[in-house]
């Protein structure tokens, strides 16, 4: 198993230009989440998904997008890039609603000019 | 809304000391679950430990164990024998449990970085 896998690792955007984070598990989880992180801030969560089809927003949502067509896939898209969207963006997933460990991915870390 | 605080931003031990690391949340919930994650260098998010808010008993790893005070909305972590691998930014979390289950939204506090002198 590969686990969580994000794509890219590292990007470069400038302001207003748009772009997708990917985000992909093949553990069959039906639970995936997106978190940033900023310093001094742990981790906050964007959007989550429990399940193909379904999404929800999590406690800073503005300025992203989800959708989850597949089990295996949550992209994070990004609108119209903005400097305050700079940041180190983790996706996870969890199998189990009895004890909600997650499994996080390497993270994406992105600079918004 | 839950809060999760971390009051020591740095803290050091020497290699094979034991250290505590505090960590203190606000919640009206009953059942929760309480996490230590770990963030070396690397940046990957690491699972160290997880505690039932149901449980008394406090859950331990290896060299990781917590104090969980329920009632003091309390949970610490303490690393026995410490090695210069567990150098790393240290986070609690915190997760509401709903009607079906874990709730699988994770609340973190701001993390302690852990530095581990030889």
């Amino acid at each position: 198993n590969a686990g969580v896998t994000q794509t890219p690792k590292f990007q470069v955007l400038k302001t207003g230009q748009s772009m997708t984070l990917q985000c992909a598990q093949d553990m069959n989880h039906e639970y995936m989440s997106w978190y940033r992180q900023d310093p001094g801030m742990g981790l906050r969560l964007i959007h989550y998904s429990v399940g193909a089809g379904i999404t929800d927003q999590g406690e800073v949502p503005n300025g992203y997008n989800v959708s989850r067509s597949t089990t295996e896939d949550f992209p994070l898209r990004l609108l119209s890039a903005a400097p305050s969207q700079t940041s180190v963006y983790f996706c996870a997933s969890s199998y189990s609603i009895v004890d909600g460990t997650q499994y996080f991915g390497p993270g994406t870390r992105l600079l918004v000019l | 809304a839950q809060t999760v605080t971390q009051s020591q931003p740095e803290m050091s031990v020497q290699e094979a000391e034991t250290v505590t690391l505090s960590c203190t949340y606000d919640t009206s919930e009953n059942n929760y679950y309480l996490f230590w994650y770990k963030q070396p260098p690397s940046r990957q998010m690491i699972l160290v430990i997880r505690q039932e808010a149901y449980k008394q008993q406090n859950a331990t790893e290896n060299r990781f164990s917590v104090n969980f005070q329920k009632a003091a909305k309390s949970f610490s972590l303490k690393i026995s024998d410490s090695q210069l691998g567990d150098t790393a930014m240290y986070f609690c979390a915190f997760m509401k449990q709903g009607d079906g289950g874990a709730t699988n939204k994770l609340i973190f506090g701001t993390g302690t970085l852990l530095a581990v002198q030889p």
